[in-house]
């Protein structure tokens, strides 16, 4: 249980252009949604936390015009890099953590979208 | 600012060693805390979680992690590790009035040897 996914799993696009990352909780629900960044051989950064039907709520020095956040089921939500450059060109990855129960405030992570901006 | 540190940025050993990987946190209030790994090419999986009680938690694939709150420190541990332990381990730490966002580590890689 508790599977975690996004599509795509890489994508490659021209700079300037919109892409959008699926993060999707197969089999539960999840109260809220996070969305990491994750430069080479460095740490997970968070940039913004996403609850079902509300703003997210975006890390300081993260751009939310720049990377929209829509989360609109408990099993959903996006991430869309708008007018992308190559200095966005990173590996995005998703959590979800768990409406309730025993494994409340724990994370599960999706597999990450690897972003190539040329 | 909250922040977590992980005392070791690649270790290196070789098989039957035995491993620590240091993790301290800098926040005095309620913590979660919890050891990731990620092997080459794979996702974030749990190792480990401290909510409450026992301070020596037990995780997956023989590892265990012990919380000290007076040092501030959650290190991980392995009496014995194997080739397939390859891998980035990150020590993440979850605040409990800040949304459950998780603040991780800078990541440890460790390097088995057959």
């Amino acid at each position: 249980g508790a599977v975690v996914s996004q599509h795509p799993s890489r994508v490659i696009c021209k700079s300037g252009t919109s892409v959008k990352i699926e993060c999707r909780s197969l089999d539960f629900q999840a109260t809220t949604m996070f969305w990491y960044r994750q430069f080479p051989k460095q740490s997970l950064m968070l940039m913004a936390t996403s609850n079902e039907g509300s703003k997210a709520t975006y890390e300081q020095g993260v751009e939310k015009d720049k990377f929209l956040i829509n989360h609109a089921s408990l099993t959903l939500s996006t991430l869309t890099v708008t007018s992308a450059h190559p200095e966005d060109s990173s590996f995005y990855i998703c959590s979800a953590r768990v409406r309730a129960g025993v494994t409340y405030n724990e994370q599960f992570f999706g597999p990450g979208t690897r972003l190539t901006v040329l | 600012a909250q922040s977590v540190s992980q005392h070791n940025h690649h270790v290196i050993l070789s098989e039957a060693a035995s491993l620590e990987l240091g993790c301290n946190y800098s926040y005095g209030g309620t913590v979660n805390l919890f050891w990731y790994v990620q092997y080459p090419g794979q996702h974030l999986q749990l190792l480990l979680k401290y909510f409450s009680g026992d301070p020596l938690v037990k995780g997956i694939k023989g590892f265990e992690a012990e919380f000290i709150k007076s040092k501030f420190s959650f290190n991980l541990r392995k009496p014995s590790v194997q080739w397939s332990d390859t891998a980035e381990y990150f020590c993440a730490v979850n605040v409990n009035n800040q949304g459950g966002k998780l603040i991780f580590g800078q990541g440890t890689e460790l390097s088995v040897k057959p």
